[in-house]
């Protein structure tokens, strides 16, 4: 089945390095995003990763991907106030790279 | 990156009457809009994938009679919520997609959601 799961709350200080984690259950899952919400607005694409890479690094992002443990984490460095969101992962099917499916995103507060 | 627009951001609604709510793509057409449904403390929950000019495809579980989905142009899908009843409260967020590139997934290029309150 399809099924995304990350943690809901995640708190860290500013300065400091974020990590949010995502299990995923497809092994076929063409692709692994994450994606942002900043409150009261949509959902803005940050980064993604195709499935047979392991790292994908832009700027201060982060992307790990362990394929064989279905595990994806999201490294944010130098985590500032304006990255206080909640961080969506989410996967594309292989048969159908349109329909995406979320987890139920982790909510990064950020303490000063 | 490419903007899409909902309208309206936020409604309030007597039980039994209909919404529409109106989705744009702003500087780009797209062939294929998506309607999410988000619930507090849960994940988006897709609920029908639109192609313009045909009908549209709904997920498991939701209602095609419920959920009127028309996309009517490559900038425009309207989803309109009919006979609303308060379980019908929710934020509904579209996407748009476009190809990121050749060999690049589809980005879904996400609006800003409309808050629907069902009295």
């Amino acid at each position: 089945g399809e099924d995304v799961e990350q943690s809901l709350f995640l708190s860290v200080r500013e300065g400091d390095s974020s990590v949010i984690n995502c299990t995923y259950t497809d092994s076929s899952s063409t692709y692994l995003y994450w994606y942002k919400q900043e409150p009261g607005a949509g959902l803005q694409l940050l980064t993604y990763i195709f499935s047979n890479m392991d790292m994908k690094q832009d700027q201060r992002l982060t992307v790990l991907l362990n394929k064989k443990d279905k595990h994806l984490s999201l490294r944010i460095a130098d985590t500032q106030t304006g990255d206080s969101a909640i961080y969506f992962c989410a996967e594309s099917m292989a048969n159908r790279d349109d329909k995406i499916i979320f987890g139920k995103g982790t909510r990064l507060h950020i303490l000063p | 990156g490419a903007v899409v627009s909902q309208h309206p951001s936020r409604v309030i609604c007597k039980s039994g009457t209909s919404v529409k709510i109106e989705c744009r793509s702003l500087d780009f057409q797209a062939t294929t809009m998506f309607w999410y449904r988000q619930f507090p403390k849960k994940s988006l929950m897709l609920m029908a994938t639109s192609n313009e000019g045909s009908k549209a495809t709904y997920e498991q579980g939701v209602e095609k009679d419920k959920f009127l989905i028309n996309h009517a142009s490559l900038t425009l899908s309207t989803l309109t919520v009919t006979s609303a009843h308060p379980e019908d409260s929710s934020f509904y967020i579209c996407s748009a997609s476009s190809l990121l590139g050749q060999g690049m997934p589809t980005e879904q290029f996400f609006g800003p959601g409309t808050r629907l309150t069902v009295l």
